[in-house]
Protein backbone atom coordinates (compact mmCIF):
# COMPACT_ATOMS: atom_id res chain seq x y z
CA UNK A 1 0.00 0.00 0.00
CA UNK A 2 0.91 3.46 0.06
CA UNK A 3 1.44 3.40 3.61
CA UNK A 4 1.63 2.05 7.18
CA UNK A 5 -1.27 0.61 7.61
CA UNK A 6 -1.84 -0.12 11.60
CA UNK A 7 -5.14 -1.97 12.87
CA UNK A 8 -7.50 -1.16 14.86
CA UNK A 9 -6.98 2.35 15.25
CA UNK A 10 -8.42 2.10 19.24
CA UNK A 11 -8.50 -0.33 21.24
CA UNK A 12 -10.42 -0.42 24.38
CA UNK A 13 -9.67 -3.78 26.28
CA UNK A 14 -10.55 -4.79 29.83
CA UNK A 15 -7.27 -5.37 32.44
CA UNK A 16 -5.90 -8.79 32.10
CA UNK A 17 -7.25 -9.82 28.17
CA UNK A 18 -4.86 -10.50 25.58
CA UNK A 19 -4.82 -7.90 23.07
CA UNK A 20 -3.03 -8.12 19.09
CA UNK A 21 -1.94 -5.46 16.74
CA UNK A 22 -1.31 -5.30 13.67
CA UNK A 23 0.81 -3.65 11.13
CA UNK A 24 1.17 -3.63 7.53
CA UNK A 25 4.25 -1.98 6.08
CA UNK A 26 4.90 -0.22 2.76
CA UNK A 27 5.45 -3.21 0.13
CA UNK A 28 9.36 -3.15 -0.60
CA UNK A 29 10.11 -2.27 3.03
CA UNK A 30 12.02 -4.37 4.43
CA UNK A 31 12.55 -2.71 8.04
CA UNK A 32 9.18 -2.39 10.76
CA UNK A 33 9.71 -1.38 13.92
CA UNK A 34 7.60 -0.93 16.92
CA UNK A 35 7.48 2.38 18.86
CA UNK A 36 5.53 2.83 21.97
CA UNK A 37 4.12 6.44 22.78
CA UNK A 38 2.61 7.17 26.64
CA UNK A 39 0.19 10.61 26.82
CA UNK A 40 2.52 13.43 26.05
CA UNK A 41 5.87 11.33 25.92
CA UNK A 42 8.34 10.72 23.46
CA UNK A 43 8.80 7.74 21.20
CA UNK A 44 10.23 4.33 23.39
CA UNK A 45 11.27 1.65 21.01
CA UNK A 46 10.01 -1.57 21.64
CA UNK A 47 11.45 -4.04 18.88
CA UNK A 48 12.92 -3.93 15.44
CA UNK A 49 12.64 -6.67 11.95
CA UNK A 50 15.33 -6.31 9.51
CA UNK A 51 14.60 -8.68 6.71
CA UNK A 52 15.39 -12.64 7.99
CA UNK A 53 17.86 -11.75 10.30
CA UNK A 54 16.31 -12.43 14.46
CA UNK A 55 14.21 -9.33 15.66
CA UNK A 56 15.89 -6.75 18.22
CA UNK A 57 13.72 -7.48 21.13
CA UNK A 58 15.94 -5.13 23.61
CA UNK A 59 13.24 -2.75 24.12
CA UNK A 60 10.34 -5.18 24.95
CA UNK A 61 9.17 -4.31 28.20
CA UNK A 62 8.25 -7.45 29.78
CA UNK A 63 7.86 -11.08 28.77
CA UNK A 64 4.38 -10.22 28.56
CA UNK A 65 4.83 -8.00 24.79
CA UNK A 66 5.83 -10.37 21.88
CA UNK A 67 5.93 -10.13 17.95
CA UNK A 68 6.15 -11.43 14.85
CA UNK A 69 6.90 -10.69 11.31
CA UNK A 70 6.47 -13.27 8.57
CA UNK A 71 9.45 -12.07 6.17
CA UNK A 72 8.83 -8.54 4.92
CA UNK A 73 4.98 -8.41 5.52
CA UNK A 74 2.47 -7.89 8.31
CA UNK A 75 3.55 -7.56 11.81
CA UNK A 76 1.46 -8.02 14.88
CA UNK A 77 2.52 -7.03 18.29
CA UNK A 78 0.82 -9.15 21.17
CA UNK A 79 0.41 -8.18 24.82
CA UNK A 80 -1.21 -10.50 27.50
CA UNK A 81 -2.83 -10.34 30.42
CA UNK A 82 -2.84 -6.29 29.77
CA UNK A 83 -2.13 -4.03 32.43
CA UNK A 84 -3.23 -0.32 33.10
CA UNK A 85 0.74 1.35 32.16
CA UNK A 86 0.02 -0.50 28.92
CA UNK A 87 -2.32 2.06 27.66
CA UNK A 88 -0.18 3.95 24.91
CA UNK A 89 -0.20 4.51 21.55
CA UNK A 90 1.65 2.01 19.99
CA UNK A 91 3.21 3.22 16.36
CA UNK A 92 4.62 0.62 13.82
CA UNK A 93 7.19 2.10 11.34
CA UNK A 94 8.74 0.51 7.74
CA UNK A 95 11.44 2.10 6.15
CA UNK A 96 13.62 0.39 3.14
CA UNK A 97 16.90 2.12 3.81
CA UNK A 98 18.60 4.99 6.04
CA UNK A 99 16.36 7.31 4.54
CA UNK A 100 13.85 7.67 7.82
CA UNK A 101 10.83 5.71 8.98
CA UNK A 102 7.35 5.45 7.93
CA UNK A 103 4.94 5.72 10.61
CA UNK A 104 1.20 4.66 10.65
CA UNK A 105 -1.17 6.73 12.63
CA UNK A 106 -0.95 4.02 15.42
CA UNK A 107 -2.90 1.89 17.87
CA UNK A 108 -4.75 3.60 20.87
CA UNK A 109 -4.92 0.94 23.54
CA UNK A 110 -7.03 1.93 26.64
CA UNK A 111 -6.80 -0.58 29.28
CA UNK A 112 -9.48 -0.40 31.44
CA UNK B 1 21.41 3.71 27.04
CA UNK B 2 21.44 6.58 24.65
CA UNK B 3 19.05 9.59 25.42
CA UNK B 4 18.44 12.61 23.82
CA UNK B 5 17.91 15.43 25.61
CA UNK B 6 15.45 18.34 23.30
CA UNK B 7 14.79 21.47 24.05
CA UNK B 8 12.41 23.59 24.67
CA UNK B 9 9.74 21.36 25.84
CA UNK B 10 7.25 23.99 24.72
CA UNK B 11 7.47 27.32 22.73
CA UNK B 12 5.21 30.17 21.67
CA UNK B 13 5.86 32.21 19.08
CA UNK B 14 3.85 35.08 16.75
CA UNK B 15 3.21 33.75 12.93
CA UNK B 16 5.77 35.40 11.15
CA UNK B 17 8.14 34.38 13.51
CA UNK B 18 11.26 32.36 13.44
CA UNK B 19 11.70 29.71 15.77
CA UNK B 20 14.61 26.81 16.71
CA UNK B 21 14.77 23.77 18.37
CA UNK B 22 17.60 21.48 19.03
CA UNK B 23 18.78 18.50 20.61
CA UNK B 24 22.33 16.94 22.09
CA UNK B 25 23.36 13.68 22.75
CA UNK B 26 26.08 12.29 25.25
CA UNK B 27 26.68 9.87 22.62
CA UNK B 28 27.69 10.04 18.85
CA UNK B 29 24.82 9.49 16.07
CA UNK B 30 25.52 9.21 12.20
CA UNK B 31 21.96 10.08 11.47
CA UNK B 32 19.49 12.45 12.80
CA UNK B 33 16.20 13.28 11.87
CA UNK B 34 13.39 15.59 12.56
CA UNK B 35 9.65 14.55 12.73
CA UNK B 36 6.24 16.28 13.23
CA UNK B 37 3.57 14.76 14.72
CA UNK B 38 0.02 16.09 14.49
CA UNK B 39 -2.58 15.02 17.21
CA UNK B 40 -3.95 11.27 16.41
CA UNK B 41 -1.23 11.35 14.16
CA UNK B 42 2.04 8.98 13.52
CA UNK B 43 5.37 11.21 13.32
CA UNK B 44 6.26 12.24 9.46
CA UNK B 45 9.53 13.03 8.61
CA UNK B 46 10.59 16.55 8.37
CA UNK B 47 14.55 16.44 7.27
CA UNK B 48 17.11 13.83 7.32
CA UNK B 49 20.70 14.33 7.94
CA UNK B 50 23.70 11.92 6.95
CA UNK B 51 26.82 14.12 7.55
CA UNK B 52 28.39 15.33 10.08
CA UNK B 53 28.06 19.40 9.43
CA UNK B 54 25.33 18.98 6.98
CA UNK B 55 22.98 21.76 6.80
CA UNK B 56 19.74 20.19 4.94
CA UNK B 57 16.94 22.24 3.72
CA UNK B 58 12.91 21.90 3.40
CA UNK B 59 10.81 24.73 2.14
CA UNK B 60 11.14 27.02 5.37
CA UNK B 61 12.82 24.18 7.65
CA UNK B 62 16.33 24.40 8.02
CA UNK B 63 18.37 21.45 10.34
CA UNK B 64 21.82 21.00 10.63
CA UNK B 65 23.63 17.40 11.99
CA UNK B 66 26.78 18.97 14.09
CA UNK B 67 30.10 18.65 13.55
CA UNK B 68 30.48 16.52 16.79
CA UNK B 69 27.95 14.14 15.41
CA UNK B 70 26.30 14.69 19.21
CA UNK B 71 23.77 17.49 18.31
CA UNK B 72 21.27 18.63 15.67
CA UNK B 73 18.86 22.00 15.57
CA UNK B 74 16.08 22.34 13.74
CA UNK B 75 14.30 26.19 12.42
CA UNK B 76 11.67 27.10 11.19
CA UNK B 77 11.63 30.57 9.30
CA UNK B 78 8.38 32.90 9.14
CA UNK B 79 6.36 30.04 11.10
CA UNK B 80 2.22 30.06 10.39
CA UNK B 81 -0.22 28.65 11.88
CA UNK B 82 -0.42 24.91 10.39
CA UNK B 83 3.38 24.61 11.86
CA UNK B 84 1.50 23.97 15.13
CA UNK B 85 2.42 20.51 16.40
CA UNK B 86 5.17 18.32 18.32
CA UNK B 87 8.43 18.12 16.58
CA UNK B 88 10.94 15.19 17.51
CA UNK B 89 14.59 14.84 16.51
CA UNK B 90 15.46 11.28 16.52
CA UNK B 91 19.70 10.01 16.23
CA UNK B 92 20.55 6.63 14.83
CA UNK B 93 23.77 4.80 14.75
CA UNK B 94 22.57 2.67 11.52
CA UNK B 95 19.41 2.63 9.28
CA UNK B 96 18.01 0.21 12.74
CA UNK B 97 16.28 1.62 15.88
CA UNK B 98 15.98 5.36 16.13
CA UNK B 99 16.34 6.89 19.98
CA UNK B 100 13.71 10.00 19.77
CA UNK B 101 13.90 13.04 21.81
CA UNK B 102 10.99 14.25 23.87
CA UNK B 103 9.42 16.30 21.67
CA UNK B 104 9.00 20.18 21.25
CA UNK B 105 5.28 21.32 21.41
CA UNK B 106 4.89 24.51 19.19
CA UNK B 107 2.14 26.76 19.12
CA UNK B 108 1.71 29.49 16.85
CA UNK B 109 -0.34 32.40 17.24
CA UNK B 110 -1.86 34.28 14.40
Amino acid sequence: GAGVSQSPSNKVTEKGKDVELRCDPISGHTALYWYRQRLGQGLEFLIYFQGNSAPDKSGLPSDRFSAERTGESVSTLTIQRTQQEDSAVYLCASSRDRGGYTFGSGTRLTVV
Amino acid sequence: GQQLNQSPQSMFTQEGEDVSMNCTSSSIFNTWLWYKQDPGEGPVLLIALYKAGELTSNGRLTAQFGITRKDSFLNISASIPSDVGIYFCAGGTSYGKLTFGQGTILTVHP
